[in-house]
């Protein structure tokens, strides 16, 4: 099946500094990615549509200039989140769907990051 | 508004039962329907997906139904074993069929 990657795993940062995380389709290309959030014991979340040499596009009530997606390359999107807050913790996952193009499908995730802003 | 509703109570059962995990939406009308098993810390994995003209599905000792008119979904893992114990989500294409939604997930836990 397809692979995606996402790096890294965990990190900590201090609040107001800015923490990058990267995902990447390792058989595939990806023209889309999906980043989504999840809090403890909760649903994920899809925070917005990550679209290869375009903008992204977010979900209603996810800040556009706090979460900054980059989706360069058809292997590759980026979610940086900017001057980050205690608030921003939590777990953040991407996936996408199967090569192929089909715009129904299942999804492949990464392993996920898990984010500590202290 | 769109809801997907899976019982937010942990499931509890002895190995080598059956285990069935329901799952119910409204305001939907998806093309289709999946499940994902999620570990703790981890990102989901994808197990089944069935179509909306199809009533059953079954892949090794997983199986899966859809009612679209009840809007509902059950999902069953026969002969249970600790290794199955996991979260597992399901999930629905929104409208236009482009993004994923889930729900929140049942704990399912099984007994040794």
């Amino acid at each position: 099946g397809a692979v995606v990657s996402q790096h890294p795993s965990w990190v900590i940062c201090k609040s107001g500094t800015s923490v990058k995380i990267e995902c990447r389709s390792l058989d595939f290309q990806a023209t889309t990615m999906f980043w989504y959030r999840q809090f403890p014991k909760q649903s994920l979340m899809l925070m917005a549509t990550s679209n290869e040499g375009s903008k992204a596009t977010y979900e209603q009530g996810v800040e556009k200039d706090k979460f900054l997606i980059n989706h360069a390359s058809l292997t590759l999107s980026t979610l940086t989140v900017t001057s980050a807050h205690p608030e921003d913790s939590s777990f953040y996952i991407c996936s996408a769907k199967g090569g192929g193009g089909e715009p129904t499908g299942e999804l492949f995730f990464g392993e996920g990051s898990r984010l500590t802003v202290l | 508004s769109q809801k997907i509703e899976q019982n937010s109570e942990a499931l509890n059962i002895q190995e080598g039962k059956t285990a069935t995990l329901t799952c119910n939406y409204t305001n939907y009308s998806p093309a289709y329907l999946q499940w994902y098993r999620q570990d703790p810390g981890r990102g989901p994995v994808f197990l089944l997906l069935i179509r909306e003209n199809e009533k059953e599905k079954r892949k090794e000792r997983l199986k899966v139904t859809f009612d679209t008119t009840l809007k509902q979904s059950l999902f069953h893992i026969t002969a249970s074993q600790p290794a199955d114990s996991a979260t597992y989500l399901c999930a629905l294409d929104s409208t236009g069929g482009f993004k994923t939604i889930f729900g929140a997930g049942t704990r399912l836990f099984v007994k040794a």
